[in-house]
């Protein structure tokens, strides 16, 4: 199994520019999120989803899109970067809490994203 | 949320036994505790948790405090592969169970 997995995994982006990181998972795993990692701050969590369908705002969402059309894939549009938002990104998945209450998340390797 | 405070960094040196502290004083009674660590240049992967009861697994060990109110995460025997930051996270029962907080975690320097 690939498990989570994140691209690209660098990008350079110039202020104003619209992308998208993608995320995928072979898992079959329903709870989805995606978290931003800057020095000193620990992992922030951006959005989640509990399922295909549902999505919801996490500590620091704006700025960010999601979707969640299937269950395999869960990703995150910058519309207009922003410096601020240079960071690197990583995705997670687990299981459902109906499924496995604890059950680990799975992280990718992450995104490096400079916005200039 | 209930928080956790961990100590900014701890050094070891290998083969020797690495005792990580945790605090979290506000835990509630429904309130796991999991660690999970994140190598260089790795997204963060799961060592271990634990709601009441010590705990072990072949990553490591996690020793809870009677009143619950600290942990303390034990590697055996500290490879150089340890060397990483370590998250202690509290994940609550009930409502988004998967929607996981993370602090600054300690970041764990091992000396050959």
């Amino acid at each position: 199994n690939a498990g989570v997995t994140q691209t690209p995994k660098f990008q350079v982006l110039k202020t104003g520019q619209s992308m998208t990181l993608q995320c995928a998972q072979d898992m079959n795993h329903e709870y989805m999120s995606w978290y931003r990692q800057d020095p000193g701050m620990g992992l922030r969590l951006i959005h989640y989803s509990v399922g295909a369908g549902i999505t919801d705002q996490g500590e620091v969402p704006n700025g960010y899109n999601v979707s969640r059309s299937t269950t395999e894939d869960f990703p995150l549009r910058l519309l207009s970067a922003a410096p601020s938002q240079t960071s690197v990104y990583f995705c997670a998945s687990s299981l459902g809490a109906g499924s496995s209450y604890n059950s680990p998340l799975h992280f990718g390797n992450g995104t490096r994203l400079t916005v200039t | 949320d209930a928080k956790t405070t961990q100590p900014n960094s701890m050094e070891s040196n290998e083969e020797e036994p690495v005792h990580l502290p945790c605090n979290h004083s506000t835990i509630s009674g429904t309130d796991y505790i999991h660690w999970y660590r994140q190598l260089p240049s790795q997204g963060p992967e799961y060592v271990i948790h634990g709601l009441t009861s010590n705990v072990n697994n072949r990553m490591a060990s996690l020793a809870i405090a009677e009143d619950r109110k600290s942990s303390t995460l034990i590697l055996h025997r500290a490879t150089l592969r340890d060397a990483a930051v370590y998250y202690c996270i509290l994940r609550p029962l009930g409502g988004a169970t998967n929607k996981l907080i993370f602090g600054t975690g300690t970041l764990l320097a091992v000396q050959p």
